[in-house]
């Protein structure tokens, strides 16, 4: 079954830090993944996807289908990159448009 | 135009009302989703739409009623919800086609308290 896993609900880091959110994946076919992001009182966005291989935000993630990983990070964290995170999971109804399945979700703080 | 606009931002409704949720997107997408998010929890689908026809169904209850008029249009009509179905229901649009895989444009969401 697909499913991601987010193992942590909080994860506090000071300014300047270094920051990884974790995320694991299960599913049989070829994933696509990606990571969204809520800011306080904003809809939810798409930060970044597999596929494209940027960073945004000075954030980057990479897939390990070794590892079933898309762990996110950045090597700096500020102030404003305070938010809920979410990695998500694209998979398809035999090639139809597919289902976007989220994690749980984590709650980045980053203190002054 | 490159939001998803939900109406209305919060409703309030007792378990015989009928009322709806209301999506509009200008930005071309064929492909519109509601999901579904309790407080604390992520979203959770409810239904996707492709080229405004319903192509996912993820099992919900027939008192959650989708309706796709148009391509930039999309309601969840409200009939006899129980106290738990209160919720943020948000509504989603991307562009879509076979295989196609890509970024979801989330609207704020309709927050629905049903008493």
């Amino acid at each position: 079954a697909q499913r991601v896993t987010q193992p942590e609900k909080l994860l506090s880091v000071f300014k300047g830090a270094p920051v990884e959110l974790k995320c694991n994946y299960s599913y049989s076919g070829s994933p696509e993944l990606f990571w969204y992001v809520q800011y306080s009182r904003q809809r939810l966005q798409l930060l970044l996807r597999h596929i494209s291989r940027e960073s945004i935000k000075g954030f980057t993630a990479d897939l390990n289908k070794g590892e079933t990983s898309f762990h996110l990070k950045k090597p700096f964290a500020q102030e404003e990159d305070s938010a809920m995170y979410y990695c998500a999971l694209m998979w398809n109804y035999g090639g139809s448009q597919g289902n976007l399945i989220f994690g749980k979700g984590t709650k980045l703080s980053v203190k002054p | 135009d490159t939001e998803v606009t939900q109406t209305p931002k919060h409703l309030v409704m007792g378990m015989t009302n009928k009322k709806s949720l209301k999506c509009e997107q200008h930005m071309g997408h064929r492909a519109m989703y509601w999901y579904k998010q309790k407080a604390k929890k992520p979203p959770e689908l409810m239904f996707v739409y492709s080229y405004e026809k319903l192509s996912i169904n993820e099992s919900v209850p027939s008192r959650f009623s989708p309706e796709c008029p148009n391509s930039s249009l999309l309601n969840l009509h409200l009939h006899a919800l129980q106290p738990e179905d209160s919720a943020l229901y948000l509504c989603a649009s991307s562009r879509s086609g076979q295989g196609e895989t890509g970024e979801l444009f989330f609207g704020e969401g309709s927050r629905l308290t049903v008493l």
